[in-house]
Formats: C-alpha cells, sequence, structure tokens
C-alpha cells in the first residue's frame, strides 16, 4: 500500500527553536521518490527537495536539513533556528510505480513559529 | 512564480451546477496532475495525465471528469456539485511522470452555495 502519514498535526514553536517535522511512509516498491512541500498562508505550494529511494545520504541546505532512514521507512525535516517566515503548512509526499504514478501527500504539520 | 497558470481563481456556483477548470502547465512539461484540498485538509490526489494519456486516478468522483489536450492544457470538469465540493483545487505539472518534483498552480477556489 501506499501512504504517507505525518502524525504531527500542529506543532507550535518560538523563534530560533529548532523543530523536526516527522514524515513516515509506506511503499512495495523499491524504487521511489520522496518530497516535501511547504504551504504557506497565502497558499501556494512550493517545492522543498526530492530524495529517491536509493540516495540516503541526508542533504543539508541552510537551515533546512533532511534525514532520510529507509530501515524505518521515515523521512524527517529539521529546520534549525526558525523563524517566523517558516509558519507554514508542511506536507511530505511519496511517487512510486505502485502506486500507478501518482504523487500522494501526508496530512501535513502545521508549523507556528511565534516571534 | 511557478510557471503554471490556473483560472480561475474563484468561483461561486450554486449546488447542481457544473464548473471547468483550466490548467495550462509549465512550459515542456508533460505532466499535469490535478488535487483537491477542502478545508484543513490534505490534498488529495485525483487524476494525472501524461502527454494527453490518463496515467494514474485517484479517489476521484464520478461527477468528476477531466482531459489532457494535444498542447497540454488541461480541463477538470465538475458536474451535479453539492456544498461539499468546496475546495480548493490545485493543478500540478512536471516535466516527467512519477520521479519528478511537482510544480503548482495558485489554485482555484470553489464555493458552492
Amino acid at each position: 500500500a501506499q501512504k504517507v502519514t505525518q502524525a504531527q498535526t500542529e506543532i507550535s514553536v518560538v523563534e530560533k527553536e529548532d523543530v523536526t517535522l516527522d514524515c513516515v511512509y509506506e511503499t512495495r516498491d523499491t524504487t521511489y521518490y520522496l518530497f516535501w512541500y511547504k504551504q504557506p498562508p497565502s497558499g501556494e505550494l512550493v517545492f522543498l527537495i526530492r530524495r529517491n529511494s536509493f540516495d540516503e545520504q541526508n542533504e543539508i541546505s541552510g537551515r533546512y536539513s533532511w534525514n532520510f532512514q529507509k530501515s524505518t521507512s521515515s523521512f524527517n525535516f529539521t529546520i534549525t533556528a526558525s523563524q517566523v517566515v517558516d509558519s507554514a503548512v508542511y506536507f511530505c509526499a511519496l511517487s512510486d510505480l505502485t502506486g500507478g504514478f501518482k504523487t500522494i501527500f501526508g496530512a501535513g504539520t502545521r508549523l507556528f513559529v511565534k516571534a | 512564480d511557478s510557471g503554471v497558470t490556473q483560472t480561475p481563481k474563484h468561483l461561486i456556483t450554486a449546488t447542481g451546477q457544473r464548473v471547468t477548470l483550466r490548467c495550462s502547465p509549465r512550459s515542456g512539461d508533460l505532466s499535469v496532475y490535478w488535487y483537491q484540498q477542502s478545508l484543513d485538509q490534505g490534498l488529495q490526489f485525483l487524476i494525472q495525465y501524461y502527454n494527453g494519456e490518463e496515467r494514474a486516478k485517484g479517489n476521484i468522483l464520478e461527477r468528476f471528469s477531466a482531459q489532457q489536450f494535444p498542447d497540454l492544457h488541461s480541463e477538470l470538469n465538475l458536474s451535479s456539485l453539492e456544498l461539499g465540493d468546496s475546495a480548493l483545487y490545485f493543478c500540478a505539472s512536471s516535466v516527467w511522470d512519477y520521479t519528478g518534483e511537482l510544480f503548482f498552480g495558485e489554485g482555484s477556489r470553489l464555493t458552492v452555495l
């Protein structure tokens, strides 16, 4: 089955705190792709990162970092030194062949960063 | 600006009516996806087209239909509208089929009264 679980519905932090958003996925495929997207209050959806199943190397981009662990089927997203502008809904997504080429999204985690 | 254009941005209509949402993908993108986002809900996959052919289908209602035209733009038709169809409808495009990141339009907000 193709499934993405984001157990954290809402997280509230104070500016400059670090925060980790959890994502757990399910797939029967050995080849699959994982994504994170951001939806700020303005509503548009913005791509953040893509990771394929053969690349478990963690990635850092500025204050953002991603930890991909196949052993636990997790693809977690950490924001270091959070800022008010990070306030948004963050979606984890998965696409694979068994799912019929479609990209499915988790329910999203709403992050509030307070000044 | 993602390069994906959706029209109309806002639409208010009555129950029982039919509407058409339009999407122009980014130049060069062959795949078009449609998603529905209801209030405080996640993104529900509706349907995907790749170069004019239907590639994947989600839990799309029978009252909904879509197509991708030879110029690669896509239309989502919603008929016999119900109150519960009120939502934000996103179109996204990508270069490949399932391997690439999606570029989203700004969405079409449909309100059914």
